[in-house]
């Protein structure tokens, strides 16, 4: 069946590192794939996004692998701040279809001082 | 610009009871979205609009209904709540109804079904 999930539901990481976020996907179909950040009692807001022509992409401090041969991708968020707890998820869709994007369960990040 | 505004913030309401769950975007998006959220769960689609005047089911639309009267607006109503129906609930918007359009959440409605 069709699933996005990820590999810990919690991640604990000392502030100044790098946080490095698994996804596994199940449906080789899809081709799109999206980062979301929701802070505690706020909506998601998006991070990132790529699709499955590109094994990389980066933003601003974050970076988005693909790895479609194990359909997997990661989020690496570089020089994790306080700023940066909050529940990461991802998310999957296929561009030419009418179907509509598939959320995994995510994982919360907490920084330690 | 407020974005995307929800009401109410929370409530908590008895099973039987009809509630309406209010969503309004100022960004002139044409697709809006509703998603419910339960712990240990991701997003679930409940219905969509992809434009207005039209609608559509996503996963889990039992239960549930909706309409889309003009562009900014697009309620959820649960005819007669459910304990199951307990959760939190996520409007968004994109600006097409296409399936790399970049949703955009608003600060969700905390439901409570007793």
């Amino acid at each position: 069946g069709e699933s996005v999930g990820l590999h810990l539901p919690t991640l604990s990481v000392q502030e100044g590192d790098n946080s490095i976020i698994n996804c596994a996907y199940s449906n080789s179909a899809s081709d799109y794939f999206i980062w979301y950040k929701q802070e505690s009692g706020k909506g998601p807001q998006f991070i990132i996004d790529i699709r499955s022509n590109m094994d990389k992409r980066q933003g601003q401090r974050v970076t988005v692998l693909l790895n479609k041969t194990v359909k997997h991708l990661s989020l690496q968020i570089a020089a994790t701040q306080p700023g940066d707890s909050a529940v990461y998820f991802c998310a999957e869709n296929r561009i030419s279809s009418a179907s509509k994007i598939i959320f995994g369960s995510g994982t919360r990040l907490s920084i330690r001082p | 610009i407020a974005g995307i505004t929800q009401a109410p913030t929370s409530q908590i309401l008895a099973a039987g009871r009809r509630m309406t769950l209010r969503c309004t975007q100022d960004m002139r998006h044409n697709a809006m979205y509703w998603y419910r959220q339960d712990l240990g769960l991701g997003l679930r689609l409940i219905h969509y609009s992809n434009t207005a005047g039209t609608t559509g089911k996503g996963e889990v639309p039992d239960g549930y209904s909706v309409s889309r009267a003009n562009t900014d607006d697009f309620p959820l109503t649960l005819a007669s709540a459910v304990p199951s129906q307990t959760s939190v609930y996520f409007c968004a918007s994109s600006e097409g109804g296409g399936s790399t359009d970049t949703q955009y959440f608003g600060p969700g409605t905390r439901l409570t079904v007793l």
